[in-house]
């Protein structure tokens, strides 16, 4: 099993659309969890950090399944400009060694 | 302005050349980190480090090599015994929460 799997997609939404995605992870001893965007050719930047049960930040929300050792990432009210790639990272009580999904490619249509 | 920079943005090399590329951070981040993305792929973490004077392997550190004599500066050298060098390569660095903090990349091609 890899340590970090997630749906390639592409998910293809139209504008307005709620749409979730979901990353699962191996190690039952990841901590916290990260979701990062990235546009293409660019690099990735923080999306939210998630360090409890789940994060909530405007249209988008996080929501943390310890049993089942999955992240799920939640956009509400989909906009045009939300089309990118979606990545996550789960973070051990060791920092260093940094995993990422593969991503999930979203693409909100008008 | 705190931040990342990787250099230089684009670069060509020949078959056979190292070439190094340039990460230095003025974050004040312990941690250190490269990852390599191919099209349409993730990103592969090829070497971090957690300390000065101290770095780890990540899944594809073969035909790579590291240094980090100082804190703020992790250069990547890919070596010729990389096979299939031309790719995207990202530098991050994190906080102690482990948000990465990630340079605008350098694009090598190989010719």
């Amino acid at each position: 099993r890899k340590e970090v799997e997630q749906d390639p997609g592409p998910f293809n939404v139209p504008e307005g659309a709620t749409v979730a995605f979901n990353c699962t992870y191996s190690n039952s001893a990841s901590q916290s969890f990260f979701w990062y965007r990235q546009d293409c050719r660019k690099e990735p930047k923080l999306l939210m950090s998630v360090y409890s049960s789940g994060n909530e930040d405007g249209r988008f929300t996080a929501q943390l399944n310890r049993a089942s050792q999955y992240i799920s990432l939640l956009i509400r009210d989909s906009k045009l400009s939300d089309s990118a790639t979606y990545l996550c990272v789960p973070r051990g009580s060791n920092t260093g060694k940094l995993i990422f999904g593969q991503g999930t490619t979203l693409q909100v249509k008008p | 302005d705190g931040g990342i920079t990787q250099s230089p943005k684009y670069l060509f090399r020949k078959e056979g050349q190292n070439v190094t590329l340039s990460c230095e951070q003025n974050l004040n981040h312990d941690a250190m980190y490269w990852y390599r993305q191919d099209p349409g792929q993730g990103l592969r973490l090829i070497y971090y480090s957690q300390i000065v004077n101290d770095f780890q392997k990540g899944d594809i550190a073969e035909g790579y090599s590291v240094s980090r004599e100082k804190k703020e500066s992790f250069p990547l050298t890919v070596t010729s015994a990389q096979k299939n060098p031309t790719a995207f390569y990202l530098c991050a660095s994190s906080r102690e929460t482990g948000e990465l903090f990630f340079g605008e990349g350098s694009r090598l091609t190989v010719l």
